[in-house]
């Protein structure tokens, strides 16, 4: 089955820079990969995915980039707030089998 | 309006015990998903649904057991509870390879 590795598990930024989360994954057929944020005793909200035909795709200060030959993607968050402070969670779709896989997480903390 | 539903919010409990959790979706998704976010945070899928019938099921003991009377409802009943078993308890629902809408969680605490 799929295997997502996601690093760093917590990250703490100063307010302003930029955050870079990545994430691995094992299964080539995967087509699908969202980020979720999940802010304390909250549920996990989607903020941005992307799918295999594509390499790159930005919303505002959040941007995801996906290389297909390495197996790997990432989140960048740029002018980074406060209120950008959660755990956020890549994950892969694989083909046919109906089910997202989690990474483990990524606890970002932005300093004020 | 609320897109997935669960209930209860907060369920406590005695080992040994039996309970069950509701799921609702709205949105008209073929499929639905019960995860576990334990202590650590990690999100680990215990089943799906699809249009009623189970498609996965990630080696979770047979004490859970999923019930879809149809598709827009997925009850997870859990029996014998044990102590392991405190997490948080997060329904879900998507159309395929799309966004997964995720519940507010039920916060399970079993003494």
């Amino acid at each position: 089955g799929e295997n997502v590795e996601q690093h760093p598990s917590t990250l703490s930024v100063q307010e302003g820079d930029s955050a870079v989360i990545k994430c691995t994954y094992s299964d080539s057929a995967s087509n699908y990969f969202p980020w979720y944020k999940q802010e304390l005793g909250k549920r996990p909200q989607l903020i941005i995915d992307i799918r295999s035909n594509v390499g790159e795709k930005k919303d505002q200060r959040i941007a995801v980039t996906l290389n297909k030959t390495a197996k790997h993607f990432s989140l960048h968050i740029t002018e980074t707030q406060p209120e950008d402070s959660a755990v956020y969670f890549c994950a892969a779709w694989g083909a046919g089998s109906y089910q997202l896989t989690f990474g483990k997480g990524t606890k970002l903390s932005v300093i004020p | 309006d609320t897109a997935v539903s669960q209930t209860p919010k907060y369920l406590v409990t005695q080992m040994g015990n039996d309970k069950s959790i509701k799921c609702e979706q709205n949105l008209g998704h073929d499929t639905m998903y019960w995860y576990k976010q334990d202590s650590k945070k990690f999100l680990k899928i215990m089943f799906s649904y699809n249009n009623k019938e189970l498609i996965i099921n990630e080696t979770v003991p047979n004490r859970f057991s999923p019930k879809s009377p149809d598709k827009a409802h997925l009850n997870l009943h859990i029996n014998s509870l044990e102590l392991g078993d405190s997490a948080v308890y997060f329904c879900a629902s998507s159309q395929d390879a799309n966004e997964q809408f995720f519940g507010p969680g039920t916060r399970l605490t079993v003494l």
